[in-house]
């Protein structure tokens, strides 16, 4: 157990349809961190908040969205949902953003979109 | 442009034999490179790292070697055993502005070690 909470562990939504997925980063970590894996594809960083601030952004698509609250938890919204939004969904959270930062994973949201 | 290549997706290996798992990067920037593993249905779970100063790091039965002239690292794992059978994926670290470091990862090497 990393200690990263994800709720929920599944969704199966349609077309169109908004979703928020909820991250609880390890107890002490400052630094959330959103990723998406798709069929056959390695992890792709969408985006990064640090202490309620956002500090990176990578493929993160304009339908969606983040925001790290003051009690650091996490949440990504997805909006205008299409097929190709299916995949695992992974938070992770580091103590400092720094280089040498190992990133603790929490167990994933698989987002189904019919 | 995937900056961190795992061109094997999957070995077999016996158990007791070594297992090594092959990662090439592009970006000369990176300057922290991490394999994570990852069982199904769980989350990748951090194995091992090297810092670009060094070209070797051992913990244990895991071994990571990196050549950065040729921009390539290397995992061994000796000896294999059936629980080590799991997907592994090589990431890299390298600053992406405004303060943050940033984890590029490969797409993984699902390696199968047989009893």
């Amino acid at each position: 157990d990393s200690g990263v909470t994800q709720t929920p562990k599944h969704l199966i939504t349609a077309t169109g349809q908004r979703v928020t997925l909820r991250c609880s980063p390890r107890s002490g970590d400052l630094s959330v961190y959103w990723y998406q894996q798709s069929l056959d594809q390695g992890l792709q960083f969408l985006i990064q908040y640090y202490n309620g601030e956002e500090r990176a952004k990578g493929n993160i698509l304009e339908r969606f969205s983040a925001q790290q609250f003051p009690d650091l938890h996490s949440e990504l919204n997805l909006s205008s949902l299409e097929l190709g939004d299916s995949a695992l969904y992974f938070c992770a959270s580091s103590v400092y953003d720094q280089t040498y930062n190992e990133q603790f994973f929490g167990p994933g949201t698989r987002l189904t979109v019919l | 442009d995937q900056q961190v290549k795992q061109n094997s997706p999957s070995l077999s290996v016996q158990e007791g034999r070594i297992s090594i798992l092959n990662c090439d990067y592009t970006n000369s920037m990176f300057d922290y490179f991490l394999w994570y593993k990852k069982y199904p249905a769980e989350g990748p779970t951090f194995l091992i790292s090297i810092s670009s100063i060094k070209d070797k790091n051992e913990d244990g039965r895991f071994t990571v070697f990196l050549n950065k002239s040729a921009k390539h690292l290397s995992l061994h794992i000796v000896p294999s055993q059936p629980g080590d059978s799991a997907v592994y994926f090589c990431a890299a670290s390298g600053y992406s502005g405004a303060g943050s470091y940033q984890l590029t990862f490969g797409k993984g090497t699902k390696l199968s070690v047989i009893p």
